[in-house]
């Protein structure tokens, strides 16, 4: 079964100052993995996926994740902050063989605050 | 491109009654999944429905259902609803073989 651990429920950090965010995984083949961000009340707004290739990915809003497949981590980071930020952000993970289908399994979050 | 949208966004049932919500698909997806978010978690697993079958489900019971539509819109229905299913109900579309998921901003149930 697969499985997104963010250890983290929380991360303060300064604007302008670097952010991380960590998620690590557990998934029996090659992972898919996800970065969202959630602002109060609303759905998840897509920031980047891993499916192959590089490992360090590029994503909106000047996020980038690297994909570690020897400690099955993603974590999420940005070089400078903005209180802007401030939301939750969500790992997960997707199984891409046809028997775990297209599901999507989600950490259980870790909320940004970014203060001025 | 149009994306994902859901509706309601604000529902209010009382205990044992039935609902329904709605959700239609980003243009060029063919494949719906739907995911309940409890109050402080992150998002569950409901199902899944490609080409009008449902082809993956969570841990959900069967009062949870739902259904996709030739044009690849989606419902999700929960019947003899309880107060622990209030939650966020969010619904995804994407391409199989593709790798992404667009998600809509979700209905809001709020069982009392």
């Amino acid at each position: 079964a697969q499985s997104v651990a963010q250890p983290e429920d929380q991360v303060n950090v300064a604007e302008g100052n670097p952010l991380t965010v960590k998620c690590t995984y557990s998934v029996s083949g090659n992972p898919y993995l996800f970065w969202y961000v959630q602002y109060p009340n609303r759905g998840l707004q897509f920031l980047l996926k891993y499916i192959t290739g590089d490992n360090l990915v590029k994503g909106s809003y000047g996020f980038e994740a690297e994909f570690n497949k020897s400690q099955t981590s993603f974590h999420l980071k940005k070089p400078s902050a903005l209180v802007s930020d401030s939301a939750l952000y969500f790992c997960a993970v997707r199984d891409p063989s046809k028997a775990a289908g297209n599901k999507l399994t989600f950490g259980g979050g870790t909320r940004v605050l970014v203060k001025p | 491109e149009t994306g994902v949208t859901q509706s309601p966004t604000h529902l209010i049932k009382t205990r044992g009654q039935q609902v329904t919500l709605r959700c239609s698909s980003q243009s060029g997806h063919n494949t719906v999944s739907w995911y309940q978010q409890a109050l402080g978690q992150g998002p569950q697993f409901i199902f899944q429905y490609y080409r009008e079958e449902e082809n993956g489900r969570g841990n959900f019971p069967p009062r949870f259902s739902g259904l996709q539509f030739p044009n690849y819109s989606s419902e999700l229905n929960v019947n003899a609803l309880e107060l622990d299913d209030s939650a966020l109900y969010l619904c995804a579309s994407s391409y199989t073989g593709g790798g992404g998921y667009t998600f809509g901003s979700g209905t809001r149930l709020t069982v009392v």
